[in-house]
């Protein structure tokens, strides 16, 4: 069954540096998606990417975060400059279509540590 | 704003026994509801979904069902196996034209032999 993988499965960072998380969305899905959830808390919503651009973004995902999907099979998640409060483990989901009742495919996620 | 309240747990069964999640909603239109569950090392995956009042979803012996008069998805399996040892997460997805899922904090299940 075709799924969704993510890399690196983890990742330690130094306050300040630059980290992209890469993503493999299912091969004919055209809708991706990023989320995050901070360690105890909910699964948070970040970013949605439809036809080589943003569709719907978060108050969380402001100018320190960007997408992109580079050639036609990742999408990567870029922190410019990490703080401490984006520790979290960020999840990566992918659907063939959009809209509400449309189900999602998660990765594995990434856990990002920043110190 | 769209919001997913669900019982927190962690939660332990033996084997066999009946299990309830409760999840209630709000949300300013008519939602679709999902239960996602992650096994321990795995990404999230969906368990099952509803998308109108009454709705019943079921998968793996687990059922819920949308009710809008208590705006309510509760999970449900008559006997659990240790299999079912994961964290299970309550969402929705509200707007036609926005796909973002909006998550319960999740619940650990453990279940022993």
């Amino acid at each position: 069954e075709p799924e969704v993988t993510q890399t690196p499965s983890h990742q330690v960072t130094q306050m300040g540096q630059e980290v992209i998380l890469r993503c493999v969305p299912i091969s004919n899905h055209l809708y991706f998606y990023w989320y995050r959830q901070i360690l105890g808390q909910k699964v948070e919503f970040l970013v949605s990417f439809y036809n080589n651009e943003i569709s719907e973004k978060s108050e969380i995902f402001d100018d320190q975060f960007s997408v992109e999907r580079p050639d036609g099979s990742n999408f990567t998640l870029k922190i410019r400059s990490t703080k401490l409060e984006d520790s979290a483990m960020y999840f990566c989901a992918s659907s063939y279509k959009g809209g509400k009742g449309e189900t999602q495919y998660f990765g594995p996620g990434t856990r990002l540590l920043v110190l | 704003g769209n919001s997913v309240t669900q019982m927190e747990g962690p939660v332990t069964l033996s084997e066999e026994a009946f299990l309830t999640i409760n999840c209630t909603y709000t949300a300013t239109g008519y939602p679709s509801l999902f239960w996602y569950v992650q096994y321990p090392g795995e990404g999230l995956q969906l368990l099952l979904k509803a998308t109108k009042a009454d709705d019943k979803g079921s998968n793996k012996g687990f059922e819920a069902t949308y009710r809008k008069e208590t705006t309510s998805f509760h999970l449900e399996k008559g006997s659990v196996q240790v299999s079912d040892s994961a964290v299970y997460f309550c969402a929705l997805s509200d707007w036609y034209g926005s796909e973002k899922l909006v998550f319960g904090k999740g619940m650990k299940l453990t279940v022993n032999p």
